[in-house]
């Protein structure tokens, strides 16, 4: 079974700029949450979709935002970058049908904002 | 608020046993999570309690009290793939599935 997969791993913007990172869930999976993970902060929640909505949403501004598609791919995309932004952006997928619901970390998208 | 506590660093010798603690404040509680981070890659998930008392998978044991909002997560027999970071994690309620508060991480150095 593959697991989540995220693209791209890396990439670089400016301030300013605007940027769409992508995650494919496990297969069957309808759960998918993304997180942000800075050295300062550790690892923040986002927003989590499940089955194309919005069902949870974290303390971040309006510029990130995300959707989810029919086959449970999800994108989120931030604008209007920030120097702040930069960091390691990881999706993770759930069956949150199963006992412990754990969730599946993707590899992450490092961004950097220059 | 949410808060969940944990140590910064660690630091056990290979062979040794080490403890790395964690306590939480949330608003609820479905779950307490262990993940394991290696540098430069995913977390991936060690263990999961909901209800008070240990569970034990092979080397690695979680032991959670939901009355002290307290969690602990046991490595025995450690070995040097053991160095990496250790999160804790809260999920507050069950339509929360996939919302985890996470703690700092614990960064564990196994020396020889």
């Amino acid at each position: 079974k593959a697991g989540v997969t995220q693209t791209p791993r890396y990439l670089i913007k400016t301030r300013g700029q605007q940027v769409t990172l992508s995650c494919s869930p496990i297969s069957g999976h309808r759960s998918v949450s993304w997180y942000q993970q800075t050295p300062g902060q550790g690892l923040q929640f986002l927003f989590e979709y499940f089955s194309e909505t919005q069902r949870n949403k974290g303390n971040f501004p309006g510029r990130f935002s995300g959707r989810q598609f029919s086959n449970s791919r999800s994108e989120m995309n931030v604008s209007t970058l920030e120097l702040g932004d930069s960091a390691l952006y990881l999706c993770a997928s759930g069956d949150l049908g199963v006992s412990t619901g754990e969730l599946f970390f993707g590899e992450g998208s490092r961004l950097t904002v220059l | 608020g949410q808060n969940i506590d944990q140590p910064t660093e660690m630091t056990a010798t290979e062979g040794a046993i080490v403890q790395i603690n964690c306590t939480y404040q949330t608003s609820g509680f479905n779950g307490l999570f262990w993940y394991q981070q290696h540098a430069g890659e995913a977390p991936t998930f060690l263990s999961y309690n909901v209800l008070d008392g240990l569970e034990e998978k092979g080397r690695f044991s979680s032991f959670l009290s939901r009355s002290k909002g307290y969690s602990y997560l046991l490595l025995k027999e450690l070995q040097m793939k053991d160095s990496a970071s250790y999160l804790c994690a809260v999920r507050g309620s069950y339509n929360q599935g996939g919302k985890l508060i996470f703690g700092q991480g614990t960064e564990l150095s196994v020396k020889p």
